[in-house]
């Protein structure tokens, strides 16, 4: 397994146009984040998926941004009309829900992002 | 949720010990204490996490206070590629997902040649 995989690592896009992003997580890992980072802070939560169902989203998802995990594999994020306020890096992470004890172990294994430009 | 307080920024000598704190003054008895680092132009990279007891693993200790307040990450010998930014998140043990980890700004470790 090469990890967590997302494509493509850059986009520049002029603002009003969708772009969409993908991620290949660990094939055994049923649990899939999308995280927003800007420059100079942490990732922000966006939403997270077990396996197919899509459990929570959070406030900074506007109606502009969805996301879908068929089958509960890999798993896009697509922003329709984008905007400038949307140029961050977008990371994709995945976990494996442990039980018990374990679920306090549940790491997260990142993506490297996708960098959205939006001019 | 409770939160995290780290440092801005430290700096640190290549091949000499580096610790980096973390306060958590409001750490409940079912936080676990996480530490995740990131490398330039990456995604962020998990380190090492933990409880009550002290952790080592192969890439660097954790330290927990005996009232679990403050934890401090220990790199044993610092090399240019420790440079990141290193974050320090409380994880509850019920939380059953990683949905309300809060991340904070963490620290910037910068590593002298």
């Amino acid at each position: 397994d090469t990890g967590v995989s997302q494509n493509p690592r850059h986009k520049i896009t002029k603002r009003g146009q969708n772009v969409t992003f993908r991620c290949d997580p660990i094939s055994e890992h049923n649990r899939l984040y999308w995280y927003r980072q800007t420059l100079g802070q942490g990732p922000e939560f966006l939403t997270y998926f077990q396996n197919e169902a899509q459990l929570e989203k959070s406030r900074l998802l506007s109606d502009r941004f969805s996301a879908e995990r068929p089958k509960g594999s890999f798993s896009t994020l697509e922003i329709q009309r984008t905007e400038q306020g949307d140029s961050a890096m977008y990371l994709c992470a995945s976990s494996y829900r442990g039980q018990g004890l374990l679920s306090g172990a549940n790491v997260l294994t990142f993506g490297a992002g996708s960098r959205l430009t939006v001019l | 949720d409770a939160k995290t307080t780290q440092p801005n920024s430290m700096e640190s000598n290549e091949e000499e010990p580096v610790h980096l704190p973390c306060n958590h003054s409001t750490i409940s008895g079912t936080d676990y204490i996480h530490w995740y680092r990131q490398l330039p132009s990456q995604g962020p990279e998990y380190v090492i996490h933990g409880l009550t007891s002290n952790v080592n693993n192969r890439m660097a200790s954790l330290a927990i206070a005996e009232d679990r307040k403050s934890s401090t990450l220990i790199l044993h010998r610092a090399t240019l590629r420790d440079a990141a930014v290193y974050y320090c998140i409380l994880r509850a043990f019920n939380a059953g997902n990683n949905r309300k980890l809060i991340w904070g700004l963490g620290t910037s470790l910068a590593v002298n040649p």
